[in-house]
């Protein structure tokens, strides 16, 4: 599976849009961007993925470089809530079943 | 409903002790899953079931033994743990376990401690 590289920390303004870039440079064709989030002391939660096209849904937008060697998670407007560990994950689209979890981003939102 | 449940949110036990971790959801998932993660760490991957049969074991000691009695239902029986296995323990559940429909949903965790 494809390593992924995060920033280890970021800082972001309530209100204004989160950018979390994440590096993905030896990813193969047939492998997912997934995208999760851990709260303080909850599971891990489901934000978005996407295979080479940008999406977008209720949470975040994932917006892939055409080269698909990386990617950035944006939040539109940022809250307190958002401040979590953001992990980036690239796992294939077929066969093995294996979600490894990096070091991931902790992003602190603050008001 | 999108929620799994994870019983007990908290456990403490002796190295001596049997205890078991209980996971369950109700979406209809066909995958489920067991992480350890220890503090200031990422999950790391313990077990996979697929469809009921287990499908990943990452070289996890046999003092952990996973169980899938249904579709619904994911045990972790725990015997004679070590200190050192003392972490928050995550289960998760996905439609299926490969392919875009992947998208994995965590229970709460279970916070356990070995004395």
């Amino acid at each position: 599976d494809a390593k992924t590289t995060q920033p280890p920390s970021m800082d972001c303004a309530e209100g204004r849009a989160a950018n979390l870039p994440c590096n993905h440079s030896t990813i193969s064709g047939n492998e997912y961007v997934y995208w999760y989030r851990q709260i303080h002391s909850q599971g891990p939660q489901y934000i978005i993925h996407g295979l080479k096209n940008n999406e977008t849904n209720e949470m975040a937008s994932l917006i892939i470089t055409e080269d698909r060697k990386s990617s950035t998670l944006i939040l539109p407007h940022a809250t307190l809530r958002d401040t979590a560990v953001y992990y980036c994950i690239v796992r294939p689209n077929t066969g093995g079943f294996k979600t490894i979890f990096g070091a991931g981003t902790r992003l602190f939102v603050k008001a | 409903d999108t929620e799994v449940t994870q019983t007990p949110k908290h456990l403490v036990m002796g190295m001596t002790n049997k205890k078991s971790l209980k996971c369950e959801q109700h979406m209809g998932h066909r995958a489920m899953y067991w992480y350890k993660q220890k503090a200031k760490k990422p999950p790391e991957l313990m077990f996979v079931y697929s469809y009921e049969k287990l499908s990943i074991n990452e070289s996890v000691p046999s003092r952990f033994s996973p169980e899938c009695p249904n579709s619904s239902l994911l045990n972790l029986h725990l015997h004679a743990l070590q200190p050192e296995d003392s972490a928050l323990y995550l289960c998760a559940s996905s439609q299926v376990a490969r392919g875009p429909l992947n998208e994995q949903y965590f229970g709460p965790g279970t916070r356990l401690t070995v004395t």
